[in-house]
């Protein structure tokens, strides 16, 4: 069973569209993030939510905007894509602070052309 | 601003040998130190973590040593093997509800 989903696995858009991508954790815990990892692979958290609600929100353009239907899902929301957004995302989550172990999904690849 | 900073970027370590990464930290409120292991294509993993009550940490051929008074902690690999060829990250937090800020990585291969 994979514990951290994420759909698609790729994403190919052109600038200027809205692109989701979806995330979903089975491992029961409370407190899930979005992270980006640039060509360079520099990792760097995006948001967390735990238990539906924002708790880290980084300095993010508005175009992206996340949402926590329930604990389990945490989706991400891209409005008019720009050719900087290409990288990988990531969802993440963890049991309580982001001081305990962090559980990745598998990434999903976007290209924005 | 970059307040974990890793090095090296790359490493090619022969196998058998001792692979170090070192990692330096400025914020002296972070208190959870933890180091990630991804495989191309894959997700982070948590490979060991550190609490900075400790100085030193050993799960199987992986080693924390941490130096609290320089600000600085390294992952050693021991007896490093062509499956440890992957990049890891070293990260820190200050706990809480806090993010974990990540270091920039080293790629690590190991040759037979």
């Amino acid at each position: 069973d994979t514990a951290v989903s994420q759909t698609p696995k790729y994403l190919v858009t052109q600038m200027g569209n809205d692109k989701s991508i979806k995330c979903e954790q089975n491992l029961g815990h409370d407190t899930m993030y979005w992270y980006k990892q640039d060509s360079k692979k520099f990792l760097k958290i995006m948001f967390s939510y735990n238990n539906k609600e924002l708790i880290i929100n980084e300095t993010v353009p508005n175009r992206f905007s996340p949402k926590s239907p329930d604990k389990a899902h945490l989706n991400l929301h891209i409005n008019s894509l720009e050719l900087g957004d290409s990288a990988v995302y990531f969802c993440a989550s963890s049991q309580g602070p982001a001081a305990n172990e962090q559980f990745f999904g598998p990434g999903t690849r976007l290209t924005v052309l | 601003q970059q307040q974990v900073k890793q090095s090296p970027q790359s490493l090619i370590v022969q196998k058998g040998g001792i692979s170090i990464i070192n990692c330096a930290y400025e914020n002296t409120a972070f208190d959870y130190f933890p180091w990630y292991q991804q495989f191309p294509g894959k997700g982070p993993a948590l490979l060991i973590a550190i609490r900075p009550d400790v100085s030193e940490k050993k799960e199987g051929r992986f080693t924390i040593s941490f130096n609290k008074s320089a600000k600085q902690f390294s992952l050693h690999i021991m007896d490093s093997q062509p499956g440890d060829s992957a990049t890891y990250f070293c990260a820190a937090s200050k706990g809480g509800y806090q993010k974990v800020t990540f270091g920039t990585g080293t790629k690590l291969q190991v040759i037979p």
